[in-house]
């Protein structure tokens, strides 16, 4: 059974710095690894994603980072604007059933 | 495109009463999921749908819960009857593919006194 931890349940960090979001698995067969971003309210949306055969994936100003043999990954989010701030999930994707991380709440201060 | 439809918003009910959450899924979208977010378990996928028929209902919680979509435009779960545990949000997600992006609605905002 795949559990996934998202181990720091907030983060702040000034406008135009760098957000380093982390999550850890414990199952090493997956095909791919999501991120969800949710704002108060409303429901989680899609932002990136990575397979399993990849150890990165850029988006804009968005980053992903994986690394198998240490079971974790990260979101790297370059430069933070105030308009990031949110909960961010971490999620498996077994085939079509998404597992979601305790999620992170990001706060970037003006 | 109006996104994922769900209602109520709120919903406030006492214990024992039966409670009824709806969704409008994306049209052209063959996948429908439920899912249930609470604090002590966080957002956890309780039933989903392919093309109508339900595919994964294990992590409906009990025999109180009961989801059906008896079309391609519209899905509710049932809670009968509602407990003070149900309380938490109901989210409703679809997607075309069942892939990695899976649009949700607002949510449904429960509390069973």
């Amino acid at each position: 059974d795949q559990q996934v931890k998202q181990n720091s349940p907030s983060l702040s960090v000034q406008e135009g710095r760098i957000s380093i979001l982390n999550c850890d698995y414990t199952n090493s067969m997956f095909d791919y690894f999501l991120w969800y971003k949710k704002y108060p309210a409303e429901g989680p949306t899609f932002l990136i994603s990575i397979s399993s055969i990849k150890d990165k994936n850029e988006d804009g100003r968005f980053t992903v980072f994986l690394n198998k043999s240490a079971k974790h990954l990260s979101l790297h989010i370059v430069p933070s604007q105030p308009g990031d701030s949110a909960v961010y999930f971490c999620v498996w994707n077994a085939g079509n059933m998404l597992t979601f991380g305790g999620g992170t709440r990001l706060m970037v201060k003006p | 495109d109006a996104g994922v439809i769900q209602s109520p918003r709120h919903e406030v009910t006492e214990m024992g009463q039966e409670v009824t959450l709806r969704c409008k899924p994306i049209s052209g979208h063959d996948y429908l999921f439920w899912y249930r977010q609470t604090m002590m378990r966080g957002l956890e996928l309780l039933i989903y749908f392919n093309n109508n028929v339900p595919i994964d209902d294990s992590g409906m919680p009990e025999d109180r819960f009961s989801a059906k979509m008896p079309n391609a435009s519209f899905s509710n779960l049932k809670i009968q009857p509602s407990e003070p545990r149900d309380s938490a949000v109901y989210f409703c997600a679809s997607s075309r593919d069942g892939g990695n992006e899976q649009y949700f609605g607002p949510g449904t905002r429960l509390t069973v006194t």
